[in-house]
């Protein structure tokens, strides 16, 4: 079955730790994106990446860090410069097929819970 | 940049009907999602709207209007399971392709 996974589904981290989360897609997707939501919060985009070896950063990637190395696997990296990473992190991804209006559906992983103590 | 918005929370009854509004500005609208998400799992899709109109899909239907800047997620014969966090988001023929620009999602309880 083709489809997102991310890992852990929860992971605590002392402070001043950096912690990376998994994120692997089968869907051959060529975009990826990483979200953050906070309780009662929409999503907010950290990084996406739209080809291999290409990221860019989204609203609010200060303390953060991605990379690409492979179609396939777009992990993030919480560095300890974050100053409030206790969130719900989504990872998703997307054809970037038609440029007139496509239909570019995302789908998302289930999600890594993160909790600094 | 984009700006959407829709209410925080709503609360409906089993059965009812209830109809959740989105309104946006963004400089170059390409198309408006609906996902659903329960509490701690990721956000399904529900709908897609590019045009103006109403999209159906069993219990639920999407409407657009770009003139506007309106949607509506409207949930019929709401079942205790349609309790979820329902998220509006927008695609911007000017910003990266694929990417979408989220509102803060509209908390729906429903009551036996």
């Amino acid at each position: 079955d083709g489809g997102i996974t991310q890992s852990p589904k929860y992971l605590f981290r002392k402070e001043g730790q950096n912690v990376t989360l998994s994120c692997e897609q089968n869907l051959n997707h060529d975009a990826m994106y990483w979200y953050r939501q906070d309780p009662g919060q929409g999503l907010r985009l950290i990084y996406y990446s739209q080809i291999v070896n290409d990221f860019q950063k989204g609203d609010i990637a200060e303390g953060y860090s991605v990379s690409r190395e492979k179609k396939e696997s777009f992990p993030l990296t919480v560095t300890s410069a974050q100053k409030n990473p206790t969130a719900f992190y989504l990872c998703a991804s997307t054809t970037t097929g038609d440029l007139a209006g496509a239909y570019n559906e995302q789908f998302f992983g289930p999600g890594t819970r993160l909790t600094v103590l | 940049g984009q700006n959407i918005d829709q209410p925080t929370e709503m609360t409906a009854t089993e059965g009812a009907i209830v109809q959740i509004n989105c309104t946006y500005q963004t400089s170059g609208f390409n198309g408006l999602f609906w996902y659903q998400q329960h509490a701690g799992e990721a956000p399904t899709f529900l709908s897609y709207n590019v045009l103006d109109g109403l999209e159906e899909k069993g219990r639920f239907s999407s409407f657009l209007s770009r003139s506007k800047g309106y949607s509506y997620l409207l949930l019929k014969e709401l079942q205790m399971k349609d309790s979820a966090s329902y998220l509006c988001a927008v695609t911007d023929r000017g910003s990266t392709l694929g990417r979408l620009y989220f509102g803060r999602g509209t908390q729906l309880t429903v009551w036996p």
